[in-house]
């Protein structure tokens, strides 16, 4: 079993929907959570980190569950420019950085 | 953008040849880092460094060797590589707890 699991979609969605991702995570002891945006052939850019009482960018918001060990990414009213793979990535002590495999979003016009 | 630059952006080498690959910083960031991404699988951690000359392994660090002989640079050697080592390579830092990545560079070996 993977320690950072995603779906790997790909959603498609229509410009303007609100779609959500979902991670699940197995090691109890990561303290910290990040959602990142790869495009095709690029490097992964950091999208938000994930506070425990969950938190808002714009159109963006995340939420931490600790209880059931999973974070979630919101996208509301979404962009054609949204359209990337987005990875769900766990942090244990001071350097294992663990990456799920990323979910594709693909919206369409 | 933290200021990393890799080089070189691609290689193809042979199997059995040496190769180094370069990740440089310009902010003087402590903690450095060497991941390999491939299909299914996330990133992976090669090597990691928390400071001049302090570097340790990661989850994949068989066949790879590092060195951080200066603050702005880690350096990526394989030894000998071969077509399992064919991957996308990313360094990265860490400012805070976050971490950011260099544009990465596409290896194939043959």
């Amino acid at each position: 079993r993977k320690e950072v699991e995603q779906d790997p979609g790909p959603f498609n969605v229509p410009e303007g929907a609100t779609v959500a991702f979902n991670c699940t995570y197995s090691n109890s002891a990561s303290q910290s959570f990040f959602w990142y945006r790869q495009d095709c052939r690029k490097e992964p850019k950091l999208l938000m980190s994930v506070y425990s009482s969950g938190n808002e960018d714009g159109r963006f918001t995340a939420q931490l569950n600790r209880a059931s060990q999973y974070i979630s990414l919101l996208i509301r009213d979404s962009k054609l420019s949204d359209s990337a793979t987005y990875l769900c990535v766990t942090l244990s002590g001071t350097y294992k950085y663990i990456f799920g495999t990323g979910t594709r979003l693909k919206v369409l016009a | 953008d933290a200021g990393i630059t890799q080089s070189p952006r691609h290689k193809v080498t042979e199997t059995g040849t040496p190769v180094t690959l370069r990740c440089h910083q310009t902010e003087n960031h402590r903690y450095m880092y060497w991941y390999r991404q491939d299909p299914g699988h996330g990133l992976r951690l090669i090597h990691y460094s928390y400071g001049v000359k302090d570097t340790d392994k990661g989850e994949v660090s068989d066949g790879y060797s590092v060195s951080r002989s200066k603050t702005e640079d880690f350096l990526l050697t394989l030894e000998s590589a071969t077509s399992s080592q064919t991957s996308v390579y990313f360094c990265a830092i860490s400012l805070g707890l976050e971490q950011y990545f260099g544009p990465g560079t596409r290896l194939t070996v043959t």
